[in-house]
């Protein structure tokens, strides 16, 4: 399968300060990426997609100036969390699409674990 | 509205077969996949259904029925590493980019 990779892998920040996230596709062109937030023992919520060259598509009831993204190039989409402040505290995992693929399976990197004091 | 059900929990044996549900509704059809996901770490692709049927990969197996809105994942000759999370997404038709519709995740512990 194809390899995602995500930097950092934890990061404790003070409040107020901003955080950023890294996904790249390492092995493969990726137009499109997700960023999810997971919560202790729950599933993965979907919190935005990530268009290469163009503005991200953010779910419903996730603020797009808090959470900022940047799909620079086929193999990075960043993820920025602005002021950060404890509840922001979570396990953040992004996912590429890999077009090569006829069922184009989204491949996940190992996440981030943010812990906001 | 989308909706994805599995059971929270399951327990099995060492070397038995377990089958885990799981049942959607969702704005139209394209794919059903099952990732596992150890504690702690992302989701690992297991398996993908499109057409009905079983899909066949070594130890592990997924059926779909699309008339039922069903699928299950079938996992032979347990072993406890395969203790973890199995989450099943759909992809609907409608809400472009391809993204997925996850489930809560069925929590499986395999004991000796």
């Amino acid at each position: 399968g194809a390899v995602v990779s995500q930097h950092p892998s934890w990061v404790i920040c003070k409040s107020g300060t901003s955080v950023k996230i890294e996904c790249r596709s390492l092995d493969f062109q990726a137009t499109t990426m997700f960023w999810y937030r997971q919560f202790p023992k729950q599933s993965l919520m979907l919190m935005a997609t990530s268009n290469e060259g163009s503005k991200a598509t953010y779910e419903q009831g996730v603020e797009k100036d808090k959470f900022l993204i940047n799909h620079a190039s086929l193999t990075l989409s960043t993820l920025t969390v602005t002021s950060a402040h404890p509840e922001d505290s979570s396990f953040y995992i992004c996912s590429a699409r890999d077009g090569r693929e006829l069922q184009e399976t989204q491949y996940f990197g190992p996440g981030t674990r943010l812990l906001v004091l | 509205g989308q909706n994805i059900d599995q059971p929270t929990e399951m327990t099995a044996t060492e070397g038995a077969i377990v089958q885990i549900n799981c049942t959607y509704q969702t704005s139209g059809f394209n794919g059903l996949f099952w990732y596992q996901q150890h504690a702690g770490e992302a989701p690992t692709f297991l398996s993908y259904n499109v057409l009905d049927g079983l899909e066949e990969k070594g130890r592990f197996s997924s059926f779909l029925s699309r008339s039922k809105g069903y699928s299950y994942l079938l996992l032979k000759e347990l072993q406890m590493k395969d203790s973890a999370s199995y989450l099943c997404a759909v992809r609907p038709l409608l809400g472009g980019y391809n993204k997925l519709i996850f489930g809560a995740g069925t929590r499986l512990a395999v004991h000796p």
